[in-house]
């Protein structure tokens, strides 16, 4: 079956740090691969996507790139800020068939520091 | 905003009972998602409908079920309600034709068996 599996948290970083959170998945096929951020008290948003091999999803300075040899979507960002702290998620999607439910990975909470 | 709405935002109860929780889905969104997020499994996928028929389940109990209306929304019904299945229950809906399943989720609802 399919499996993400995401690297332990909590992450503590002080303002400005670089940021790597793991992610590695396990599928059948070509899944759609995500990262959505879960802030306190809410529901999940989506930070970026990618469809294919090499595909890379950015926005808001996070950045992750599809990559197949290694079934790898590692979430990056250069310098972060306060305002990102939150839980990170990685996920996968089929793309074929009618049942495009999402897999999850654990999560990972992320602290910035001033 | 996603659009994507549930209610109701908390929900106390006791073991034994019956409850269910409602979602309405983004406008011309025809899919819906249910996913149950504990601190023991994370985030799991429940159920999905598209446009009225049940397309995937997921680790849903017997005790769960749902169902999608005419009008597109959605209901949870959890019965014989035991403590373990205290949980944030999210509901998150798409469009067809998106062939990378991006999904939309709610704030969703918090449950609490006591």
């Amino acid at each position: 079956g399919n499996s993400v599996t995401q690297m332990e948290g909590p992450v503590t970083l002080s303002e400005e740090a670089f940021l790597t959170i793991n992610c590695t998945y396990t599928a059948t096929g070509y899944p759609s691969l995500f990262w959505y951020v879960q802030y306190p008290g809410e529901g999940l948003q989506l930070l970026l996507k990618a469809t294919k091999a090499d595909d890379k999803g950015s926005n808001k300075g996070f950045e992750a790139t599809y990559r197949k040899e290694t079934t790898s979507f590692h979430l990056e960002k250069g310098s972060v800020q306060v305002s990102d702290s939150a839980v990170y998620f990685c996920a996968l999607s089929h793309n074929s068939g009618s049942a495009r439910q999402l897999t999850f990975g654990s999560g990972t909470q992320l602290t910035v520091l001033p | 905003d996603s659009g994507v709405t549930q209610t109701p935002k908390h929900l106390i109860t006791a073991t034994g009972q019956r409850v269910t929780l409602r979602c309405s889905p983004r406008s011309g969104d025809l899919s819906v998602y249910w996913y149950q997020q504990s601190l023991d499994q994370g985030l799991q996928f429940l159920i999905q409908y598209y446009n009225g028929e049940e397309r995937a389940k997921g680790n849903i109990l017997e005790r769960f079920s749902a169902q999608q209306f005419p009008d597109l929304h959605s209901e949870l019904n959890l019965s014989s309600l035991e403590l373990g299945d205290s949980a944030l229950y999210f509901c998150a809906s798409s469009r067809p034709g998106h062939s990378y399943n991006e999904q939309f989720f709610g704030p969703g609802t918090r449950l609490t068996v006591l």
